[in-house]
């Protein structure tokens, strides 16, 4: 079975751009989360959707960061404008929820440098 | 301030060893899940405890949930070098779902 699919593995921008991250959960998954990782803040939660309704979107740093999830297969992190402090693993991750919310699948992460 | 402090940070030990890895909170946890992660990949899910007390046991890993589910341990006996890796606890209490700080292992051959 296939994992948790995030495009791309590697971004690499100028200050200022716009970037897009994409995710496709594990097939039948109802919740799915966006992580950040850096070596200063360890794993930190953006957003988490339940059936496809964002839950809980607190640990969005600011208004620059948008997740959509249009449909049961497929989400996206935006940032716009981007910044160098958002240099970062971002990841996706997926769980079957809701008694299962929290063991969660998480995919290979795409390395951001904004540069 | 994080939610879950792991303890120690980092560690480095040899081949055949015995290790103990901490993940305490002053928050009770309704379940708490312990993750490793290798470089350049996703944290990759070990076990979940939900019961104060409980013990799983995982080859050579066991994990124990605290009484009163505020802490929990990773134990690994005769480390090895496949062991290596990042040692992420995480746990919810009601909707709020936190990752710990990591423990970072080295295991040398």
């Amino acid at each position: 079975d296939a994992g948790v699919i995030q495009s791309p593995r590697h971004e690499v921008t100028e200050m200022g751009q716009e970037v897009t991250l994409r995710c496709k959960p594990i097939s039948g998954h109802n919740s799915l989360f966006w992580y950040r990782q850096t070596m200063m803040r360890g794993l930190e939660l953006l957003i988490y959707f339940n059936n496809n309704v964002p839950i809980d979107d607190s640990g969005m740093p600011e208004d620059r960061f948008s997740a959509k999830m249009p449909n049961a297969s497929f989400s996206t992190l935006k940032i716009q404008p981007s910044e160098p402090r958002d240099s970062a693993v971002y990841f996706c991750a997926s769980s079957r929820g809701p008694e299962a919310v929290y063991e969660q699948y998480f995919g290979p992460g795409t390395r951001l440098t904004v540069t | 301030t994080q939610l879950l402090e792991q303890s120690p940070q980092f560690l480095s030990i040899q081949e055949g060893e015995n290790l103990t890895v901490y993940c305490n909170s002053s928050s009770v946890f309704s379940s708490l899940q312990w993750y490793r992660q290798e470089p350049g990949e996703g944290p990759v899910l070990l076990v979940t405890v939900v019961t104060g007390g409980e013990v799983k046991k995982l080859k050579r890993l066991t994990f124990q949930f605290g009484d009163a589910r505020k802490d929990s341990s990773l134990h690994i006996t005769a480390a090895q070098p496949g062991d290596t890796g990042l040692y992420l606890c995480a746990g919810n209490t009601g909707n709020q779902f936190y990752f710990g700080t990591g423990t970072s292992l080295t295991v040398i051959p």
